[in-house]
């Protein structure tokens, strides 16, 4: 399969600890996304990288939560001192490099976490 | 800011009819529409999209989307829908220079055999 995994597919934690997600882009696109999605809402935007930079933050994006992708490949997004407002789907999504024609974002499976 | 809103939350249809999903967005720029759709159990995966040119998209499945600026809407449509095509679909924008996209709270379908 060469579509955008995540890992783990869900998790459970209890509120306080600290819980990593990696993602996996498509081999070829230089850009990651991470959005996260409620019950019965869209996804909203947290962040994006272009390569190994972090280019657009969102303000949903408080100071307990990093992202890295220090190679340019790879993600990672950390929560630390999880709180049960946390409990979300998180969505990784990566697109080709810029000047492709018609951009899309291709999105994985997600992330569920359950914070108790 | 930029905003998306599907009018429609929930969805019903019998097969064979025909589907009109709405979608509205507020920013006056240049602006890139996506319609994305999840099936049960499955990842969002792209329907259509707009960047430029003819306002009428054809996407995949028979679906297909008008883009009409002076309402700032993006609307989605099928003939005929089947009961396959019960699913949540999810409109989204970019714009403003910015690579993220802003997306609507989804609109579910359930199609009735």
């Amino acid at each position: 399969d060469t579509g955008v995994s995540q890992d783990p597919r869900h998790k459970i934690t209890k509120r306080g600890q600290n819980v990593t997600f990696r993602c996996d882009p498509i081999s070829e696109h230089n850009r990651l996304y991470w959005y996260r999605q409620t019950l019965g809402q869209g996804p909203e935007f947290l962040t994006y990288f272009q390569n190994e930079a972090q280019l657009e933050k969102s303000r949903l994006l408080s100071d307990r939560f990093s992202a890295e992708r220090p190679k340019g490949s790879f993600s990672t997004l950390e929560i630390q001192r999880t709180e049960q407002g946390d409990s979300a789907m998180y969505l990784c999504a990566s697109s080709p490099p810029s000047g492709a024609p018609y951009n899309e974002q291709f999105f994985g499976p997600g992330t569920r976490l359950t914070v108790l | 800011a930029q905003s998306v809103s599907q009018h429609n939350h929930h969805v019903i249809l019998s097969e064979a009819a025909s589907l009109e999903l709405g979608c509205n967005y507020s920013y006056g720029g240049t602006v890139n529409l996506f319609w994305y759709v999840q099936y049960p159990g499955q990842h969002l995966q792209l329907l259509l999209k707009y960047f430029s040119g003819d306002p009428l998209v054809k996407g995949i499945k028979g679906f297909e989307a008008e883009f009409i600026k002076s309402k700032f809407s993006f609307n989605l449509r099928k003939p005929s829908v089947q009961w396959s095509d019960t699913a949540e679909y999810f409109c989204a924008v970019k714009g403003g220079g910015y690579n993220k996209l802003i997306f609507g709270a989804g609109t579910r379908l359930a199609v009735h055999p």
